[in-house]
């Protein structure tokens, strides 16, 4: 299954942009890359996916890299209901989704 | 409420029982999903059903669970002569076969937490 690496934890402050990273050095040129996000107590939830160019939607903002081995989740201006678990994860052929540890991110007031 | 619903929410069970899980999926979807999700861990795929058809299955399944999902709808997965090891969050997940949002939107259920003592 596909890997893809983020780092542990991030934290930051409301009302200021987060970005979530994500190394994702196997992609090939098929693989989307989806995020989502857990908050406590819940399932996970769809966040965005792309393929190649960078994506918009209300929740957020995925900037690919050039050479689609990296990307970064943007969260606009965060609030504290953005403190999550969140996970990119890398779709090769079949709807099946792989989940790694993410990244837990805390915003602080 | 339209969305993924999942029951019992919390189970308590002693080890060497038999429990059931029951997922009601989004009604149009056609794909199931069953994920396991212990502390701090991101959720384990264990298999997914397209229709009525099971199309894959982890290794995770060892032959104590089985999964079913009869007519197309809802799914159940059975866990039996339940171990303390088994202890964690069974979560159930919907998808259409042609999203529209694009490849692998799922949608996800509350869980069903399992505790073997």
């Amino acid at each position: 299954d596909a890997k893809t690496t983020q780092p542990n934890s991030m934290e930051s402050n409301e009302e200021e942009p987060v970005h979530l990273p994500c190394n994702h050095s196997t992609i090939s040129g098929t693989d989307y890359i989806h995020w989502y996000r857990q908050l406590p107590s819940q399932g996970p939830e769809y966040v965005i996916h792309g393929l190649t160019s960078n994506v918009n939607n209300r929740m957020a903002s995925l900037a690919i890299a050039e050479d689609r081995k990296s990307s970064t989740l943007i969260l606009h201006r965060a609030t504290l209901r953005d403190a999550a678990v969140y996970y990119c994860i890398q779709i090769q052929g079949a709807q099946k989704l792989v989940f790694g540890q993410g990244t837990r991110l805390t915003i602080n007031p | 409420d339209t969305g993924v619903s999942q029951n019992p929410r919390h189970k308590i069970t002693k080890r060497g029982q038999n429990v059931t899980f029951r997922c009601d999926p989004i009604s149009e979807h056609n794909r199931l999903y069953w994920y396991r999700q212990t502390l701090g861990q991101g959720p384990e795929f264990l298999t997914y059903f397209q229709n009525e058809a099971q199309l894959e299955k982890s290794r995770l399944l060892s032959d104590r669970f089985s999964a079913e999902r009869p007519k197309g709808s809802f799914s159940t997965l059975e866990i039996q002569r339940t171990e303390q090891g088994d202890s964690a969050m069974y979560l159930c997940a919907s998808s259409p076969t042609r999203p529209v949002t694009g490849v692998g939107e799922l949608f996800f259920g509350e869980g069903s937490r399992l505790t073997v003592l």
